[in-house]
């Protein structure tokens, strides 16, 4: 079975400019989570998308939003960027349909704001 | 709100030296422990979950136990292929989200 994938793997912005990070989970698998990893604050739990719908979402102002599609497919969006969006975007996939399960995580989209 | 303390953040040791590294933690209602090894540049790799104190599971040279407050991960015999960030989460009762440590760096030098 293929892992979770995500695109693109690294990118550079510039402040002020939005980006769409997309993932494909492992298939067959329904609920997508995002997380953001830097050095200072760690991992830290964006959202979770579950038949495409958010079901929960972290303590991150609006400009980070997200979708997932009918496939399970899911997008991330970050809009006026910031230099501290700077950081590892993981997207992680789980078979759990509900409360929390393992979560299987892609290698991730590495983003530097300049 | 969820908490997880990893110690120590950083640990070297020889080829064959085993250790432990710790996970200290405060969850509302816990669904489960989780332990990842993350190598440079690349996402978490899932090794082990827990659900209840008093549970083990091994694999390879790695054993994870758990009680009501901590989680340890024992290294038997490390390799140097076993250097890695090692980090641990606790999963609550919020659909998708688990709250991760700071993580253990493991260096192990040949």
């Amino acid at each position: 079975k293929a892992g979770v994938t995500q695109t693109p793997r690294y990118l550079i912005k510039t402040r002020g400019q939005q980006v769409t990070l997309s993932c494909s989970p492992i298939s067959g698998h329904r609920s997508v989570s995002w997380y953001q990893q830097t050095p200072g604050q760690g991992l830290q739990f964006l959202f979770e998308y579950f038949s495409e719908t958010q079901r929960n979402k972290g303590n991150f102002p609006g400009r980070f939003s997200g979708r997932q599609f009918s496939n399970s497919r899911s997008e991330m969006n970050v809009s006026t960027l910031e230099l501290g969006d700077s950081a590892l975007y993981l997207c992680a996939s789980s078979e759990r349909t509900s409360g929390i399960g393992e979560l299987f995580f892609g290698e991730g989209s590495r983003l530097t704001v300049l | 709100e969820d908490q997880v303390t990893q110690s120590p953040e950083a640990l070297r040791l020889q080829e064959g030296e085993s250790s432990s590294l710790n996970c200290s933690y405060t969850v509302s209602g816990l669904r489960g422990l989780f332990w990842y090894r993350q190598d440079p540049g690349k996402g978490p790799e899932f090794l082990f979950t827990l659900y209840s104190a008093g549970e083990e599971k091994e694999k390879e040279r790695l054993k994870a136990t758990l009680t009501k407050k901590e989680s340890f991960l024992h290294i038997t015999a490390p390799k140097p292929e076993d250097s890695a960030t090692y980090l641990c989460a606790v999963g609550g009762t919020s659909y998708g989200k688990l709250t991760f440590g700071q993580g253990t760096i493991l260096t192990v030098h040949p």
